[in-house]
């Protein structure tokens, strides 16, 4: 399978306790993208990296929340003392310089006790 | 405010028949447009897309059409096959902005 992979696809966890989370982009991809949909709602976009640099985050994007992409590869989007308002899918998404299209994978569902 | 709209949350089709997807926009820096289709439990899978120097883009059974004045876009699928029942989510994009803005999505049914 040479599509975006996400793990783990749903975690479950208590208020205020960190989360983790990791996202391995199609291969030949240096563009990743992170998005957060809630229910009944379209993706919105959180940050996105170019190889492994950090290019642009949403104000959606708190200081509870950080994302990482070393060497230029997988990535990982950590929330910090999560809240109930962060229950969503998180979405991770890649794509070539050349062609804007964005490949998603199938996403982590959060769920906060 | 919510600058890709679709306003329809679900339509209902018979098999066959031709399906049309409805889609707003506010942002006129927008200048390419995607649509994805999503199924249960799955993430969004790239359908079609538009740049804003055409009119309109055919792939197979989808065509998307753009109409820049209005701030309107549509995806047309035709005919409408069972396994097109799913999700449908329009986004738009300024070219290298890298963030897509999505719709609210609309859910089809396609009926035997």
């Amino acid at each position: 399978d040479t599509g975006v992979s996400q793990n783990p696809r749903h975690k479950i966890t208590k208020r205020g306790q960190n989360v983790t989370f990791r996202c391995d982009p199609i291969s030949e991809h240096n563009r990743l993208y992170w998005y957060r949909q809630t229910l009944g709602q379209g993706p919105e976009f959180l940050t996105y990296f170019q190889n492994e640099a950090q290019l642009e985050k949403s104000r959606l994007l708190s200081d509870r929340f950080s994302a990482e992409r070393p060497k230029g590869s997988f990535s990982t989007l950590e929330i910090q003392r999560t809240e109930q308002g962060d229950s969503a899918m998180y979405l991770c998404a890649s794509s070539l310089t050349s062609d804007g299209t964005q490949h998603f994978g199938d996403g982590t569902r959060l769920s906060i006790l | 405010d919510q600058q890709v709209k679709q306003n329809s949350p679900s339509l209902s089709v018979q098999e066959g028949r031709i399906s049309i997807l409805n889609c707003d926009y506010t942002n006129s820096m927008f200048d390419y447009f995607l649509w994805y289709k999503k199924y249960p439990a799955e993430g969004p899978t790239f359908l079609i897309s538009i740049s804003s120097i055409k009119d309109k883009n055919e792939d197979g059974r989808f065509t998307v059409f753009l109409n820049k004045s209005a701030k309107h876009l549509s995806l047309h699928i035709v005919p409408s096959q069972p396994g097109d029942s799913a999700v449908y989510f329009c986004a738009a994009d300024v070219q290298g902005a890298q963030k897509l803005v999505f719709g609210q999505g609309t859910r089809l049914t396609i009926n035997p």
